[in-house]
């Protein structure tokens, strides 16, 4: 059965603070990996992975994948309360987007 | 730039009665698709489509029903609401291969009574 894994589920920092947001995937037929940020409505588009090893970068976002390993991860540098929301971690499998549950961000003043 | 747009935004329904809610994209992308988001779980796909005349299911399609007539819209039909069809329902579109860097609208809060 094809599932996407993150973790943690939540997660409270405060302004200034580095966080690891992490995407464990199974399935088969991988094409690609895709991040996003859900504030009150639709996600909007972080990265897409494709290829190990390429760290992709916007800003203070960065993100990795590791297609041995089976996971990916999604950093964020310097948080500000901006970045407060959920992020979701998706798995292409051939023609069907798989989506983890997301790991709510609360950043603190 | 209108993206995708979804509506309604809000609707309640009573068990038993059905519906549609419209979809359309104005990017000309070829790979279209339906999520619902329920607490705790994440989105999950319901139909998706990779061009007109083209649908196929995602992991929860039972109690929907889907068409692509055209590039630019896919609706998504409840054929008789249920209560367990309580959730927000989103509606992509993705440019490239299979439908990568998806573009969601806004969401439609579908209650069901």
């Amino acid at each position: 059965e094809d599932k996407v894994v993150q973790s943690p589920l939540s997660l409270v920092v405060h302004e200034g603070d580095t966080v690891t947001l992490n995407c464990s995937y199974e399935v088969t037929n991988f094409r690609s990996l895709l991040w996003y940020k859900q504030e009150k409505k639709a996600p909007t588009f972080l990265f897409m992975l494709t290829s190990s090893g390429i760290e992709k970068k916007s800003g203070r976002l960065s993100s990795i994948l590791d297609k041995k390993e089976l996971f990916s991860i999604l950093n964020i540098t310097a948080t500000q309360t901006g970045d407060s929301a959920i992020y979701l971690c998706a798995v292409l499998n051939f023609n069907k987007f798989y989506f983890g549950s997301g790991t709510k961000l609360n950043v603190k003043p | 730039n209108a993206g995708v747009t979804q509506t309604p935004k809000f609707q309640v329904l009573k068990t038993g009665q059905s519906m549609t809610l419209q979809c359309a994209q104005d990017m000309n992308h070829e790979y279209m698709s339906w999520y619902r988001q329920d607490p705790g779980m994440g989105l999950r796909l319901i139909h998706y489509s990779v061009g007109a005349g083209i649908t196929d299911q995602g992991e929860v399609p039972n109690g929907y029903n889907v068409s692509r007539s055209t590039t630019e819209d896919f609706p998504l039909r409840l054929l008789s609401a249920a209560p367990s069809q309580t959730s927000v329902y989103f509606c992509a579109s993705g440019k490239g291969a299979m439908g990568t860097e998806a573009f969601f609208g806004q969401g439609t809060r579908l209650t069901v009574v």
